[in-house]
């Protein structure tokens, strides 16, 4: 299996334009998640999905963050407008089980917002 | 609420040094798995151990090895003889086992190490 893949791996982009980030998970794992990784914050959980159907996006700073997962193999996350303090790291994980057996993480996406 | 603590912000050593990583994790579940994540300068976050609170088995695998202490709430990670390759920010990480936070893994800040020839 590739692992986990997103795309794209660098983003620079000016602030008030939209951006998505793309993941497809392994195939046959049923939780995908999306976390952001900053200086200041650490690694946090914005949104997880099982099955394709968001269970938990109490992580997501605003509204100005969405995440789709319409099928098995593929999910978005979309910020639009961008703002400069979205610059981070963003990455997706997926796992089997709800990680009984561990979560593997994508390359991630490093987004600036100029 | 979940909390994962590193209180070792960063560590520095020369070669074949042996190093611990210290992990503290609070959580008021009775059963959860602990994690240990490897992100070298890459930026990739690399998958090292997961560890079930029910099993407190220490872990050996190579140079790496996991101390897991349910009394004392830690899950100490130790490198032997420590190699270059080895430099990396490593992160201790913390799911439920069940309930509605099932699978939501709460990281620490992460620890640099770096490794001197």
């Amino acid at each position: 299996d590739a692992g986990v893949i997103q795309s794209p791996r660098h983003e620079v982009t000016e602030m008030g334009q939209e951006v998505t980030l793309r993941c497809k998970p392994i195939s046959g794992h049923d939780y995908l998640f999306w976390y952001r990784q900053t200086m200041m914050r650490g690694l946090e959980l914005l949104i997880y999905f099982n099955n394709n159907v968001p269970i938990d996006d109490s992580g997501m700073p605003e509204d100005r963050f969405s995440a789709k997962m319409p099928n098995a193999s593929f999910s978005t996350l979309k910020i639009q407008p961008s703002e400069p303090r979205d610059s981070a790291v963003y990455f997706c994980a997926s796992s089997l089980a709800r990680g009984q057996f561990g979560y593997t993480f994508g390359s991630g996406t490093r987004l600036t917002v100029v | 609420a979940q909390k994962v603590t590193q209180a070792q912000t960063e560590i520095s050593v020369v070669e074949k040094e042996d190093v611990t990583l210290d992990c503290v994790y609070e959580t008021r579940d009775t059963t959860y798995y602990l994690f240990w994540y490897k992100q070298p300068p890459s930026g990739e976050l690399v998958f090292l151990i997961r560890r079930n609170s029910f099993d407190e088995q220490n872990e050996i695998s190579g140079r790496y090895s996991w101390n897991f202490q349910k009394s004392t709430s830690s899950f100490n990670f130790t490198i032997t003889a420590s190699q270059v390759v080895d430099s990396a920010v490593y992160f201790c990480a913390l799911s439920p086992a069940g309930g509605t936070s099932y699978g939501k893994l709460t990281f620490g800040q992460g620890t640099i190490l770096t490794v001197h020839p």
